[in-house]
């Protein structure tokens, strides 16, 4: 199984951006990189996902390196109901599976 | 609203007495699995199942049982519980698809005494 590499931690201020950054240097060809954030005592929640190109959602964006070896997770204006524990994961195209590391866990100070 | 229901959402229970988590998911999805998360360790596949009557291991089965008979549930069985099962468990659903998203459950507590 393909893995992740993240930070164990980082840290915002309120309103700043934040780059979530992740490497995943045996990715293959057809693993899907995800992202997904847990918020305290809940399940995983999605966040974004892309193959090959950046993406851009309402919650974030998701900026994917040419050579796909490594990728950011883009928050633009964090908020203090942003922190939370960020997982990058790639998803298996043979099984499915949601391969979890153990994730960023992001502060947010007002 | 789409959701992934698991039931109950706490439990403390003792060595050896089976038991069952109950997941459904109203979404029409596919694609249905359980983890379990330990401090440290992150969230670990249990088993997961891509249809009806379709089921497989995951990362860490031992100990555990599920079936797939309806497409919305995902029952997760342990005949036979041990203090090494205590753990905070997620039920997950999406299509069968890798660039679809999964729904999570809320959690079930285990503690097993």
């Amino acid at each position: 199984d393909a893995k992740t590499t993240q930070p164990n931690s980082m840290e915002s201020n309120e309103e700043e951006p934040v780059h979530l950054p992740c490497n995943h240097s045996t990715i293959s060809g057809t693993d899907y990189i995800h992202w997904y954030r847990q918020l305290p005592s809940q399940g995983p929640e999605y966040v974004i996902h892309g193959l090959t190109s950046n993406v851009n959602n309402r919650m974030a964006s998701l900026a994917i390196a040419e050579d796909r070896k490594s990728s950011t997770l883009i928050l633009h204006r964090a908020t203090l109901r942003d922190a939370a524990v960020y997982y990058c994961i790639l998803r298996d195209y043979d099984t499915d599976k949601l391969i979890f590391g153990t994730g960023t866990r992001l502060q947010v100070f007002p | 609203e789409a959701q992934v229901t698991q039931n109950p959402r706490y439990l403390i229970t003792v060595t050896g007495k089976k038991l069952t988590v109950t997941c459904s998911q109203n979404m029409n999805h596919e694609y249905m699995s359980w983890y379990r998360q330990d401090p440290g360790l992150g969230l670990r596949q249990i088993y997961y199942s891509m249809n009806v009557e379709v089921t497989d291991k995951g990362d860490v089965p031992e100990g555990y049982k599920v079936s797939r008979k309806e497409k919305r549930n995902f029952p997760l069985i342990l005949e036979s519980p041990s203090p090494n099962q205590t753990s905070l468990y997620f039920c997950a659903s999406s299509l069968n698809r890798v660039e679809t998203e999964a729904f999570f459950g809320q959690g079930t507590r285990l503690t097993v005494v």
